[in-house]
């Protein structure tokens, strides 16, 4: 069982519908990420939150929203996405951020079908 | 450039067929070394961090190595289960993870 929740696991949405993905972790880490993953790919990061600022955003679009409301939540909310917006979408945690020195632990992944 | 390249892409070992993933990686200040297994729709699992040249780390069947300049993941009479998808990834000066192209593993009965 991993210790990084996320929800829902699977989420079908329409190019003009908002939704949001849900991620809580309870290990009492401070750094929290956000990666897509497509098939047969690695994970690419998106954004990295660290003491609930965001510290790195890898140029993503602007209908991809991240929120960070404490040190256990992490949102990512979505809007206006593309077909090409299909993937994995997973979060992770580590003990703290900006120092990649201390392995990720990740959450099992909200599978995002765009139609 | 940080760069993270794993070999084989695939391997297909049967029940007890020993082996090992080679995972090399050029990084400026290297600061640690992970592996993880990721089973289909699933999310990477934490396996190990490795953080000099010189150092081991085992679990059950499965042994990391690392040298300045690559990490063996060496499976020891592997079972079924341990087939997944195995992804190194290393940290550097940017404070991100850098991940390879995952090796995919298949142990036949």
């Amino acid at each position: 069982d991993t210790e990084v929740t996320q929800t829902p696991k699977h989420l079908v949405m329409g190019m003009t519908n908002k939704k949001s993905l849900k991620c809580e972790q309870h290990m009492g880490h401070r750094a929290m990420y956000w990666y897509k993953q497509k098939a047969k790919k690695p994970p690419e990061l998106m954004f990295v939150y660290s003491y609930e600022k965001l510290s790195i955003n890898e140029s993503v679009p602007s209908r991809f929203s991240p929120e960070c409301p404490n040190s256990s939540l992490l949102n990512l909310h979505l809007h206006a996405l593309q077909p090409e917006d299909s993937a994995l979408y997973l979060c992770a945690s580590s003990q703290s951020g900006g120092l990649s020195n201390q392995p990720q632990h990740f959450g099992d992944g909200t599978r995002l079908s765009i139609l | 450039e940080d760069q993270v390249t794993q070999s084989p892409e695939a391997l297909r070992l049967q029940e007890g067929e020993s082996s090992s993933l080679n995972c090399s990686y050029t990084v400026s200040g290297l600061r640690g070394l992970f592996w993880y297994r990721q089973d289909p729709g699933k999310g990477p699992e934490f396996l190990f961090t490795l953080y000099s040249a010189g150092e081991e780390k085992e679990k059950e069947r499965l042994k990391a190595t690392l040298t300045k300049k690559e990490s063996f993941l060496h499976i020891t009479a592997p079972k079924p289960e341990d087939s997944a998808t195995y992804l190194c990834a290393v940290g550097g000066n940017t404070g991100k993870l850098i991940f390879g192209q995952g090796t995919t593993l298949q142990v036949k009965p």
